[in-house]
């Protein structure tokens, strides 16, 4: 069984505050990590898919970190906008028979103090 | 177009009921899937389907019964549902990018079982 653990559940962070929050997976099986942003009512958009140790992507204001090797990655999120507010998921991605399956954490709940 | 839909939004059945959720993406992607969320937990993967056919099955119950008419739709029948099935069920579908796959998902249907 595949464990995905996020941290926090729940973070509240005041407008133009910068914040950051962990997705820890086994790191034995790896083969790519996501990144999801999902607002309320709306569909999971995908943010980043990381593959390689080291590997650094960004978005905007929003970046992302992966150490295959411990089986963590970091979400950053410099000068926090309200639109920011949001539900952020991760999920590690395993091939499944020539298919990919995807076990997701719970999810960090960000909130954007105006 | 870079959107997944799903139909419909909400929708309310009794136990003895029989309903489908649709989903639909005409992105040329060739693997589609239907997963299942209860409230505070991860989303979880009932059923992968590849080139129209049933690659994975998640042990998920015969009351839910998968359908590919074709690439471009999805179909979950829903019958003699029990409670605890309310929940809310996304559809996504996914293609091959660079290192991995990327997944898109739809709004999901929130289906309430009386």
């Amino acid at each position: 069984i595949l464990n995905v653990e996020q941290s926090p559940q729940s973070l509240h962070v005041q407008e133009g505050d910068s914040t950051n929050f962990t997705c820890s997976f086994p790191s034995s099986n790896f083969y790519a990590l996501h990144w999801y942003r999902w607002e309320t009512a709306k569909s999971p958009e995908a943010l980043f898919v990381m593959t390689l140790n080291g590997d650094e992507k960004k978005k905007g204001q929003i970046s992302a970190t992966l150490n295959t090797k411990e089986g963590y990655s970091y979400l950053y999120i410099k000068g926090s906008q309200p639109e920011d507010s949001a539900t952020y998921l991760c999920a590690s991605q395993q091939p499944v028979f020539g298919n990919e399956k995807l076990t997701f954490g719970t999810g960090t709940r960000l909130t954007i103090i105006p | 177009d870079t959107e997944v839909t799903q139909t419909p939004k909400h929708l309310v059945m009794g136990m003895t009921n029989k309903k489908s959720l649709k989903c639909e993406q005409h992105m040329g992607h060739r693997a589609m899937y239907w997963y299942k969320q209860k409230a505070k937990k991860p989303p979880e993967l009932m059923f992968v389907y590849s080139y129209e056919k049933l690659s994975i099955n998640e042990s998920v119950p015969s009351r839910f019964s998968p359908e590919c008419p074709n690439s471009s739709l999805l179909n979950l029948h829903l019958h003699a549902l029990q409670p605890e099935d309310s929940a809310l069920y996304l559809c996504a579908s996914s293609h091959r990018i660079s290192g991995g796959y990327e997944q898109y998902f739809g709004p999901g249907t929130r289906l309430t079982v009386t």
